[in-house]
């Protein structure tokens, strides 16, 4: 199984800011399968990026996400109030079989 | 635009079966190679990935859970279904269902399962 390790758990910033966010895998993820999501309390997470930086269906451009192999990571380049929220990755090199990160919480400082 | 919407039991008690169904709207199950799968979320903690079934029937268990789970299909309801058995109260979580054709790319808005007496 992969395991995905993001970091940091919590990343304070304010608004107009630039937010970055790792996601490690404990070994290679299959043709870059990775992904991210967001999500904000009592709703389901929000697909945002899938093949590691491709944008899914009406994300802003301001969110991107970079890396290969076994370090990836997600850039908020420039936050705006309705970005704070939790983060996770998620592997799908192993799908149908799947693994998700931890989180990280991008909370307004 | 296809939707996902889960159905089910809100409170399920100790050692019996949770079940759960998701319906498929504003479009096919069948149509589209996709997995259809469950995630689940307890309270305060991240997500997990409970299994997946593709059209054929063949189905994807996470380890941890295999035991006590099983997904089914029915295209002529355009339903997925998930049973999980023996229940704990470590089972208690907010149960999505999606459809992925890798990634999660459309998720139910889920649905809370408390395991109590």
């Amino acid at each position: 199984e992969i395991v995905l390790t993001q970091s940091p758990g919590t990343l304070s910033l304010s608004p107009g800011e630039r937010a970055t966010l790792s996601c490690r895998a404990s070994q290679s993820v299959s043709s870059n399968y990775l992904a991210w999501y967001q999500q904000k309390p009592g709703q389901a997470p929000r697909f945002l990026i899938y093949g590691a930086s491709t944008r899914a269906t009406g994300i802003p451009d301001r969110f991107s996400g970079s890396g290969s192999g076994t370090d990836f990571t997600l850039t908020i380049s420039r936050l705006e109030p309705e970005d704070f929220a939790l983060y996770y990755c998620q592997q799908y090199g192993t799908s149908p079989r799947l693994t998700f990160g931890g989180g990280t919480k991008v909370e307004i400082k | 635009q296809l939707q996902l919407q889960e159905s089910g039991p809100g409170l399920v008690k100790p050692s019996e079966t949770l079940s759960l169904s998701c319906t498929v709207s504003g479009g096919s199950i069948s149509s589209g190679s996709y997995f259809w799968g469950w995630i689940r979320q307890p309270p305060g903690k991240g997500l997990e990935w409970i299994g997946s079934i593709y059209l054929s029937g063949s189905t994807y268990y996470n380890p941890s859970l295999k035991s006590r789970v099983t997904i089914s299909v029915d295209t002529s309801k355009d339903q997925f279904s998930l049973k999980l058995s023996s229940v704990t109260a470590a089972d208690t979580a907010v149960y999505y269902c999606v459809r992925h054709p890798g990634a999660l790319d459309i998720w139910g808005q889920g649905t809370m399962v408390t395991v109590s007496s």
